[in-house]
């Protein structure tokens, strides 16, 4: 049974490039939150989705961050026009449901380098 | 406002016992006590969660004191593989998604030989 896959591990962007970072929960999972990591800080929630409903995106910066959860695939996280404060790493969890009794499973992380 | 407090950092020698307290003193009673831990530029893991009894897997061990108002983890043999930072998490899985968790600082636990 494998875990939360996140790719690509680690992302090289230019300055002004679009960053696109995959999330692919648990087999049996439908909801998947994204949490962001500054270097040297905590964990941030960014998202909470279910497949094709954005359900909480209190987290999410206003402006060139997108999130989405087709019906099919992963879930992607989508940063436009990239800026060094974006350097992070960003991490996906999955969970099977709101009112369940279970723990969030995360991913490895995808680390973004912005250049 | 956080929902726990936990102690900075801690060492502890290879083999011994840790233990990691943490106070949760305005839990409800439907939260559980989850507690994860993220070795260096690796993703969370999870280790253990409860609601009033006492917990044990092949990680580790909870307590959760009789008021519920703070719990303890034990690692009961330590190893260098255990250095990370410890995050413990109250959690009502009726009402709260994993999004509106507050992972906090946690504690800097550090293993040493």
């Amino acid at each position: 049974n494998a875990g939360v896959m996140q790719n690509p591990r680690h992302l090289v962007r230019r300055r002004g490039q679009e960053a696109r970072l995959r999330c692919s929960p648990m087999k049996g999972h439908s909801h998947v939150y994204w949490y962001r990591q500054l270097p040297e800080e905590g964990l941030k929630f960014m998202v909470y989705l279910q497949k094709e409903n954005i359900i909480d995106e209190s987290g999410m910066p206003k402006e060139r961050f997108s999130a989405e959860f087709p019906k099919e695939g992963p879930s992607i996280l989508r940063i436009q026009q990239v800026v060094r404060g974006d350097s992070a790493a960003y991490f996906c969890a999955s969970s099977p449901g709101l009112t369940m009794n279970t723990e969030a499973f995360f991913g490895q992380g995808t680390r973004l380098t912005v250049v | 406002d956080a929902k726990t407090t936990q102690p900075t950092s801690m060492d502890c020698a290879e083999g011994r016992a840790a233990n990691l307290p943490c106070n949760h003193s305005t839990i409800s009673g439907n939260e559980y006590v989850y507690w994860y831990r993220q070795i260096h530029s690796q993703g969370p893991q999870y280790i253990i969660h409860g609601l009033k009894n006492n917990e044990t897997n092949e990680m580790a061990s909870l307590i959760i004191t009789e008021d519920r108002k703070s719990s303890t983890l034990i690692l009961p043999h330590a190893t260098l593989r255990d250095t990370a930072v410890y995050y413990c998490i109250v959690r009502d899985p009726t009402t709260d998604s994993w999004g509106k968790l507050q992972f906090g600082a946690g504690t800097q636990v550090v293993v040493t030989p």
